[in-house]
């Protein structure tokens, strides 16, 4: 089985700034790793997946994740963050056998001030 | 760009009282998925559903739950008796293929059991 935690449950920051959140996975086999994002009254959107190959995965609306077999990590990160990021995030992982069974990290709630 | 839309965006409902939940999914989609977050908690996988039956479910997902795709378009989760501990959010989703195909949510139905 997998899980996933992700440590910081709020992330205030302010407009034009870099925003990094952090997310860590815990897995016996190989993972599939995935950011979504819930913005106020929607439904969960994919950011971006790492499924194989580049570490390095970009996504929609200038996020970015790094993958860290070493540190088993999967941190999301955007350089300059707008007023409209301001949403949760959710880190998960799955197994590639089970790849729709998704266990879903707590979130992160980002808000974004000018 | 298609969408997965639930309805109703909120329900309110007695305890042992009956509920469904209705899905839409994407049109050209063969697998269909429930997830739920009660408030305050992770997003769970509650079942998936593929060619007419369940492929998978979960623990949770006990003898008062069950899914069915009445026609070619609406996707529902019953549950018969409901309890308080129902209250949670619900999401659907559906996805094209099995493999490495990502996972549509819709924007879930809040479910307040009082």
């Amino acid at each position: 089985a997998q899980s996933v935690t992700q440590l910081d449950s709020q992330v205030p920051v302010f407009e034009e700034a870099p925003v990094e959140l952090r997310c860590n996975y815990s897995s016996s086999v190989s993972v599939y790793l995935f950011w979504y994002v819930q913005y106020p009254n929607q439904g969960l959107q994919l950011l971006l997946k790492y499924l194989s190959g580049s570490t390095l995965v970009k996504g929609i609306n200038g996020f970015e994740a790094e993958f860290n077999k070493s540190q088993t990590s999967f941190h999301l990160r955007k350089p300059s963050v707008h007023i409209s990021d301001t949403a949760e995030y959710f880190c998960a992982v799955s197994d590639p056998i089970n790849d729709y069974k998704l266990s879903f990290g707590a979130g992160t709630t980002v808000t974004v001030r000018a | 760009e298609p969408e997965v839309t639930q309805t109703p965006s909120h329900q309110v409902t007695q305890m042992g009282q009956e509920v469904i939940l209705r899905c839409v999914p994407i049109s050209n989609h063969l697998y269909f998925y429930w997830y739920r977050q009660i408030l305050g908690q992770k997003v769970e996988f509650l079942v998936s559903f593929y060619n007419n039956e369940i492929s998978e479910k979960s623990e949770i997902f006990d003898d008062q739950f069950s899914v069915e795709r009445p026609d070619g378009s609406n996707f529902t989760l019953k549950i018969r008796s409901t309890k308080l501990e129902d209250s949670a959010m619900y999401f659907c989703a559906s996805s094209r293929n099995r493999d490495n195909s990502p996972l549509h949510f819709g924007n879930g139905t809040r479910l307040t059991v009082t």
